[in-house]
């Protein structure tokens, strides 16, 4: 079973449209989570969120994480076409355990 | 300087080519990794480093072979290759160790094996 599932597995928005992209987790050794956002190359950092309840927000972006019930949103307002990429979460756990990726999101944002 | 270098942008090698991709950072960072990322699919971990020494290896076969010189450069030894290891090779690094901590990622080795 996956550690981390993300949905919707893919979107299609119109710009100006606000977006919710879902990200659960496994909560055993869980520490941290994390958001990258990948266009054509590779993933770059979004948000690191280790602490239930409280927004980090980049711009346009917003990420926050429910401990309780074991998930993170990233919040995305006034999308524009250059919105358009995979969103990446990734689990952190403790122990000798690497970062553990969700399948991702595909975001489309039309003109 | 939160950038991770990565050489060559792309690679082209046949079946019985040998060949290393290089990864480089220049943070300070204590842990290094090796992705591998299929088009339409998130990064699979391969291998690794933690204080120059490897301390994860997924499972992957003998054909690659990583190796870290110093705290600042991994490698990515090929030999072998087949077909389906064609995909984007990714480098990442970490500050300290492998749980949890921010990876930076390089901009990845587009290879195509013939």
């Amino acid at each position: 079973e996956d550690k981390v599932v993300q949905s919707p597995l893919s979107l299609v928005v119109h710009e100006g449209d606000t977006v919710t992209l879902n990200c659960s987790y496994e909560v055993t050794n869980f520490r941290s989570l994390l958001w990258y956002k990948q266009e054509k190359k590779a993933p770059t950092f979004l948000f690191m969120l280790t602490s239930s309840g409280i927004e980090k927000k980049s711009g346009r972006l917003s990420s926050i994480l429910d401990k309780k019930e074991l998930f993170s949103i990233l919040n995305i307002t006034a999308t524009q076409t250059g919105d358009s990429a995979v969103y990446l979460c990734a689990g952190g756990y403790s122990g000798n355990t690497p970062l553990v990726f969700g399948k991702g999101t595909r975001l489309s944002v039309i003109a | 300087d939160t950038e991770v270098t990565q050489t060559p942008k792309h690679l082209v090698m046949g079946m019985t080519n040998k060949k290393s991709l290089k990864c480089e950072q220049h943070m300070g960072h204590r842990a290094m990794y090796w992705y591998k990322q299929k088009a339409k699919k998130p990064p699979e971990l391969m291998f690794v480093y933690s204080y120059e020494k490897l301390s994860i290896n997924e499972s992957v076969p003998s054909r690659f072979s990583p190796e870290c010189p110093n705290s600042s450069l991994l490698n990515l030894h090929l030999h072998a290759l087949q077909p389906e290891d064609s995909a984007l090779y990714l480098c990442a690094s970490s500050h300290g160790t492998v749980n949890s901590d921010t990876q930076y990622f390089g901009p990845g080795t587009r290879l195509t094996v013939l």
